[in-house]
């Protein structure tokens, strides 16, 4: 079975500081990965997604970068945080066939103070 | 440009009860429609899909319909249990937009014992 594993799960960060948030998926072969951010009584924000090894797609201009280094694995950066940054990130996945189904993480509580 | 609503956004029973989540969608042309669940703090997990060619799927206690015409769904709840209390997503995948899935606000349910 298909397993997704995102850590840490809680971080507190100073303004200005880096940030590494990474993901993996275990048991299946390129699979769509996602990053959503999740703000306190809203819905979920689209904030990358990548198809393959390499390849990122950006959906809002912001402080993160993502990287895809390897098949299943899938890393949220940032060089310098923003208090506006704080959130709740969560890492998602799906088979790159026609489902669609989207799997998620248990997520990463971000605090910049 | 696709919006998802859900209405309630809180919604409070006694144990026991059969209750109905409303998710409604501006767009018809979609290729799935998901529904989630979440806990406080912890990640989505995945209850339902429903295909644009399906009209309804069951899991258990659950059924989720889906009327693309009129731009609707429903999650239908049997039985509410008091371990059903959680928060609960609706999230539409369009034709088109590559993989941005859209999700709803959610309804948070509480079922009393």
């Amino acid at each position: 079975s298909q397993t997704i594993h995102q850590w840490p799960a809680t971080l507190v960060q100073p303004v200005g500081s880096p940030l590494s948030l990474e993901c993996t998926v275990e048991g299946t072969s390129n699979p769509n990965l996602y990053w959503y951010r999740q703000a306190a009584g809203r819905g979920l924000q689209l904030l990358f997604y990548s198809v393959g090894i390499g390849q990122i797609s950006s959906e809002v201009p912001q402080n993160l970068s993502a990287s895809r280094p390897q098949d299943r694995q899938f890393i949220l950066s940032s060089k310098k945080l923003l208090l506006s940054d704080s959130g709740f990130y969560l890492c998602a996945w799906s088979k790159g066939t026609a489902t669609g189904e989207l799997f998620f993480g248990e997520g990463s509580r971000l605090t910049v103070l | 440009k696709q919006e998802v609503t859900q209405i309630p956004a809180a919604l409070s029973v006694p144990e026991g009860e059969n209750l109905v989540l409303n998710c409604s969608f501006t767009d018809s042309a979609i290729y799935n429609l998901q529904w989630f669940r979440q806990d406080p703090g912890k990640g989505l997990t995945s209850l339902l899909l429903i295909q644009s060619s399906q009209r309804e799927q069951t899991s258990g206690r659950l059924n989720a319909s889906l009327d693309k015409s009129s731009g609707r769904s429903t999650l239908y709840i049997a039985a509410s249990q008091p371990g059903d209390s959680a928060t609960y997503l609706c999230a539409v995948r369009p034709n088109t937009g590559g993989f941005k899935t859209i999700f709803g606000a959610g309804t948070r349910l509480f079922v009393k014992a």
